[in-house]
């Protein structure tokens, strides 16, 4: 069946720091990829997305580019800041009306300064 | 983007007690969506809500243990029956995006079962 992959955490990083966090997806058709964010304490956040092959999505400075030769979207920043510090989620959608998204498990983050 | 709203936020709640958590949208969708995170865990799907009909529960979960009611297009309730410690999850309802297939989440309701 159709699935997410992420690296696993916690991801430890000093202010400034490049981020890469790793996404690969198992699914057949052509799926919608996106990246949510769950700070401490709240609910899940839409971070980007993007919906067909070599999409950049792209806010608050992070970035993915869907690849489908590799099956992956790994979520990408320059230089990350302590709020950036949360839970990050990478899914996919089968790109159906009233379709469910499948969650991989959250890959941790820690910024200090 | 829609703006969900749930209730409660939290709830400590004693095993073998019900509770009902109400969200509500600021639009009218066709379908909602109840996820639970357990703790550390990702999301998993519990169910999908259409307005006017049954709800389509996944693999897992039975409509006894976990009733939706679905009575118009921006209101929707879970009900978490006959708790156990293991029901100690964080509790979402989510709506797909207008022309996409995003979700939007509401802010969860945190329940704790003791």
């Amino acid at each position: 069946g159709d699935s997410v992959t992420q690296m696993e955490g916690p991801v430890t990083l000093s202010e400034e720091a490049f981020l890469t966090i790793n996404c690969t997806y198992t699914a057949t058709g052509y799926p919608s990829l996106f990246w949510y964010v769950q700070y401490p304490g709240e609910g899940l956040q839409l971070l980007l997305k993007a919906t067909k092959a070599d999409d950049k999505g792209s806010n608050k400075g992070f970035e993915a580019t869907y690849r489908k030769e590799t099956t992956s979207f790994h979520l990408e920043k320059g230089s990350v800041q302590v709020s950036d510090s949360a839970v990050y989620f990478c899914a996919l959608s089968k790109d159906q009306a009233g379709t469910a998204l499948i969650f991989g498990k959250g890959t941790t983050l820690s910024v200090s300064s | 983007s829609a703006v969900i709203s749930q209730k409660p936020s939290r709830d400590i709640c004693q095993r073998g007690t019900s509770l009902t958590i109400q969200c509500q949208v600021d639009s009218q969708v066709t379908m909602m969506f109840w996820y639970r995170q357990q703790p550390g865990q990702s999301l998993t799907l519990i169910a999908t809500a259409n307005q006017g009909s049954e709800a389509t529960y996944e693999s897992g979960f039975v409509i006894d243990k976990f009733p939706i009611s679905r009575p118009n297009l921006t209101f929707s309730t879970l009900t978490v029956s006959n708790m156990s410690p293991e029901d100690s999850s964080i509790y979402l309802c989510s709506v797909q995006g207008q022309g996409g297939y995003e979700q939007y989440f509401g802010p969860g309701t945190r329940l704790t079962v003791t």
